[in-house]
């Protein structure tokens, strides 16, 4: 069994520019949610997917957005990257049903 | 508006003590509240959870205290080892949005 992965590692952009974020989640499980993890703070939630459709969001701009493929992996992607976007990003899997999210080990992004 | 709220922000124990991390709760639709272990660079890991039918769970060295009445619970850590130094986050889940909300994470270092 794998677990939840997630590409690229580190990343780097600049202010305005837009970024995608890439999520394969846990063999089995077909719900994702994606956090946003400042430095010092716990995981943020942004939104989650099941069934290739959005069905439940945090207090994020429309800036930030997502998809889901038939394989179960993601995206998230964000526009006009701000200062405030650096941070990791978390995407966690589950089956439906189930409170039990396991999370991957995150993308740093780092915007100047 | 903060949802879950964890004390201490950090805390420093003797290899063998039992580190005792504190969490409160305001939103009375949450129903699943488990414990997450962050080492630095990873993602979250699910260490255990409870449901507030239950007053006390234990796994292994991981204990979950859960007070429904005073929507208080803990994580107790015997016998506690150096390897046990990371960063540990309370979460809840409930509401419509099918989200877990974090506290904002507790930083335990055990000195051996």
């Amino acid at each position: 069994e794998t677990g939840v992965t997630q590409s690229p590692t580190h990343l780097i952009k600049t202010r305005g520019q837009q970024v995608t974020l890439r999520c394969s989640s846990q063999s089995g499980h077909n719900t994702v949610s994606w956090y946003q993890q400042a430095l010092g703070q716990g995981p943020q939630f942004i939104f989650q997917y099941y069934r290739e459709e959005e069905n439940g969001r945090g207090n994020f701009p429309p800036r930030f957005s997502g998809l889901q493929f038939p394989n179960y992996s993601s995206e998230l992607n964000v526009n006009a990257l701000e200062l405030d976007d650096s941070a990791l990003y978390l995407c966690a899997s589950t089956t439906s049903g189930s409170h039990e999210q396991f999370f991957g080990p995150g993308t740093r992004l780092t915007v100047l | 508006q903060q949802q879950v709220k964890q004390s201490p922000q950090s805390l420093i124990v003797q290899k063998g003590g039992i580190p005792i991390i504190n969490c409160a709760y305001e939103n009375t639709a949450f129903d699943y509240f488990p414990w997450y272990q962050q080492f630095p660079g990873k993602g979250p890991a699910l260490l255990i959870a409870i449901r507030p039918d239950v007053s006390e769970k234990k796994e292994g060295r991981f204990t979950i205290s859960f007070n429904k009445s005073a929507k208080q619970f803990s994580l107790h850590i015997m016998d506690s080892q150096p390897g046990d130094s990371a960063t540990y986050f309370c979460a809840a889940w409930g509401g419509s949005n099918y989200k877990l909300t974090f506290g904002k994470g507790t930083l335990l270092t055990v000195n051996p």
